[in-house]
């Protein structure tokens, strides 16, 4: 079975631009996560969504945005970048309701803010 | 979010037994203790995880102190793909529409030949 997947695997983008990372979850998982990671420190929880609704959001502004679609696949955009928002994005995908609900990661994205 | 706290680094010869160590002195009574890891250039992954029972799985055991202020992670035998950040997290709630992850900076296990 296919894991997680993320698209693109690396981005480079200039200040003030806008950007958009997808992410498609593992067949039958119906919520998805973001988490921001920058070098040297554990990942940081953006937002989560569940059939199609914000869940949770974390201390994030309000130029990070996201969406999930009917087939659970999901969509992170982040406006008017900054140097800062260099990092790894990754989106991680789960079956809310089962006793582990284990979140399972993507590889993730990594974007470069020049 | 209870807080974790974990020693920033640990070093294992291959093929021995690894102890990691987390503190959570205020966890509550609904807290589940999750551990994940990261291995290099990639997403966390699961590693396992307990309320108040020692738990053993394919890839580690978890041991949990009676008063659930500590705990264990244990690998039985480090080999080098176990060189990685391992992450103690707690989840509250440990499921559903609303559960997120809270990660802290974890502890780098490095693994000698």
């Amino acid at each position: 079975d296919a894991g997680v997947t993320q698209s693109p695997t690396h981005l480079i983008k200039t200040r003030g631009q806008q950007v958009t990372l997808r992410c498609s979850p593992i067949s039958g998982h119906k919520s998805v996560s973001w988490y921001q990671q920058v070098l040297g420190q554990g990942p940081q929880f953006i937002f989560q969504y569940y059939e199609k609704e914000e869940r949770g959001r974390g201390n994030f502004p309000d130029r990070f945005s996201a969406r999930q679609f009917p087939n659970y696949s999901s969509e992170l955009n982040v406006n008017a970048l900054l140097l800062g928002d260099s990092a790894l994005y990754l989106c991680a995908s789960s079956f809310p309701g089962l006793a582990t609900d284990t979140q399972y990661f993507g590889p993730g994205t990594r974007l470069t803010v020049l | 979010d209870a807080k974790t706290t974990q020693p920033n680094s640990m070093e294992s010869n291959e093929e021995e037994p690894v102890h990691l160590p987390c503190n959570h002195s205020t966890i509550s009574g609904t807290d589940y203790i999750h551990w994940y890891r990261q291995l290099p250039s990639q997403g966390p992954e699961y590693v396992i995880h307990g309320l108040t029972s020692n738990v053993n799985n394919r890839m580690a055991s978890l041991a949990i102190a009676e008063d659930r202020k500590s705990s264990t992670l244990i690998l039985h035998r480090a080999t080098l793909r176990d060189a990685a950040v391992y992450y103690c997290i707690l989840r509250d709630p440990p499921t559903g529409a609303n559960s997120k992850l809270t990660f802290g900076k974890g502890i780098t296990l490095s693994v000698r030949p």
